[in-house]
């Protein structure tokens, strides 16, 4: 299994504040990496797919970067409503493998 | 506006086989991939398994022994069977709609969640 490693487990933020999230494969993925969004009681949420590519209907101070083994989520500006758990999921082969999340939280 | 929704039961003891159903509503399960997905505090989120109305599917290769998924057209659903349960399988489970393009995949639409806990 590939697996998904996240950095840091949890932040703390600001309203306002840029934050950048990580996402390490234990091997080469190419750009097959997605990011979630969870809150507490909810479900995932789709962010982005294709490692850059943005979900219908999701906010654009979200985007995705990287390739390979190497991926990050940025949050431009967080919004209050962004206070949540983000992970990120391999699809490059199954099976499907998720990173063990990053905890954002108001400073 | 699609929507699914899991149902079964909350409490299932040892060793029986736990059965889920989703029901899809605003578009029809023969047309994309359905996937089954957990979660736990102790192990996370984890993929189960996918199917597609054409009979392909995938299953996660430490339950694939114990896991049987399947499609009812007729009524929207899908249906994930996991038998030999123990305290592990105790979990949030999930329904999920898996996008598949070429080699891309995602899950853009997720049930609620049912917790299902194992226990005697």
């Amino acid at each position: 299994d590939i697996q998904m490693t996240q950095s840091p487990s949890s932040l703390s933020a600001s309203v306002g504040d840029r934050v950048i999230i990580t996402c390490r494969a234990g091997q080469l993925i190419s750009s097959y990496l997605c990011w979630y969004q969870q809150k507490p009681g909810k479900a995932p949420k789709l962010l982005i797919y294709g490692a850059t590519d943005l979900q219908s209907g999701v906010p654009s101070r979200f985007s995705g970067r990287g390739s390979g083994t190497d991926f990050t989520l940025t949050i431009s500006s967080l919004q209050p409503e962004d206070f949540a758990t983000y992970y990120c999921q391999q699809t490059y082969t199954t099976p499907y493998t998720f990173g063990q999340g990053t905890k954002l939280d108001i400073k | 506006q699609l929507q699914l929704q899991e149902s079964g039961p909350g409490l299932v003891k040892p060793s029986e086989t736990l059965s889920l159903t989703c029901t899809v509503s605003g578009a029809s399960i023969s047309n994309y991939y359905w996937s089954w997905l957990r979660q736990s505090p102790g192990k996370g989120l984890e993929w189960i398994a996918f199917t597609h109305f054409s009979g392909s599917s995938d299953y996660n290769p430490p339950l694939k022994s114990r896991v049987a998924i399947s499609m009812d057209t007729s009524r929207n659903q899908f249906s994930l069977s996991l038998a030999s349960l123990t305290a592990a399988d105790t979990a949030v489970y999930y329904c999920a709609r898996t996008i598949r393009t070429g080699d891309e995949s995602s899950f853009d639409y997720w049930g609620q969640g049912i917790l299902v806990t194992v226990s005697s």
